[in-house]
């Protein structure tokens, strides 16, 4: 089955805890990207990349971090966390050339304490 | 960059009456305009896209239509069902940079 794939789905974590949420599809796309998702502010974008080895900020970069070491995988590092990172995360991804449509992970709810 | 506003941020409607979304953008080189539905507690999915050379596009109970020269847009839901209850996203895009709009809370009432 086609899918974006998030771990965890849950976390409650702790200030200044690093902790990396994983983000990995199987549909070959070249184009994968983080968003945060807050009452009343929609999706904003965290951080994208065009393919390996290839990332850019998004509108909401600050505190976070990525890596695009293999084309499947796509993972979101938070190196030193605070209370306004709690939210919900959802990876996309998508095939290159388009624009086309993204497909999401089943998102990751964070709590930061 | 791109800013993307959308409205009614929540709309009621009776089953089986037609609900209206608008979204309308500012950059004028966007070229694809998708449309999301998230039910309570999952994933954003798409449900209807379109792009800057169409001016509508129809899939069965709903319709996104496009005006370029006003840069706007607009999911059309007819014949509404309790099952379209859900936050409903807009978006913009050009290349793979997307613009969401900040969505509407659907409520379909039996």
């Amino acid at each position: 089955e086609a899918q974006v794939t998030q771990n965890p789905r849950y976390l409650i974590t702790v200030t200044g805890k690093k902790l990396t949420v994983t983000c990995s599809q199987n549909m070959n796309h070249e184009y994968m990207s983080w968003y945060r998702q807050d009452p009343g502010l929609g999706l904003r974008q965290i951080y994208y990349s065009m393919n390996v080895e290839v990332t850019d900020k998004g509108d909401v970069p600050e505190g976070y971090k990525v890596s695009r070491k293999e084309k499947r995988n796509f993972p979101l590092i938070l190196e030193s966390p605070s209370p306004n990172q709690t939210s919900l995360y959802f990876c996309a991804s998508s095939m290159a050339g388009g624009p086309y449509g993204y497909t999401f992970g089943s998102g990751t709810r964070l709590t930061v304490v | 960059g791109e800013n993307v506003e959308q409205h009614p941020s929540t709309l009621s409607v009776q089953e089986g009456d037609s609900a209206v979304i608008k979204c309308t953008y500012s950059d004028s080189a966007s070229n694809y305009f998708p449309w999301y539905k998230q039910e309570l507690g999952k994933r954003p999915q798409l449900i209807i896209d379109i792009r800057s050379n169409v001016g509508e596009k129809k899939d069965q109970r709903i319709a996104v239509t496009l005006n370029k020269t006003a840069k706007h847009f607009s999911l059309h839901i007819t014949e509404t069902q309790p099952e379209d209850s859900a936050v409903y996203f807009c978006a913009a895009s050009r290349v793979n940079q997307f613009y969401f709009g900040t969505g509407t809370s659907l409520t379909v009432i039996p």
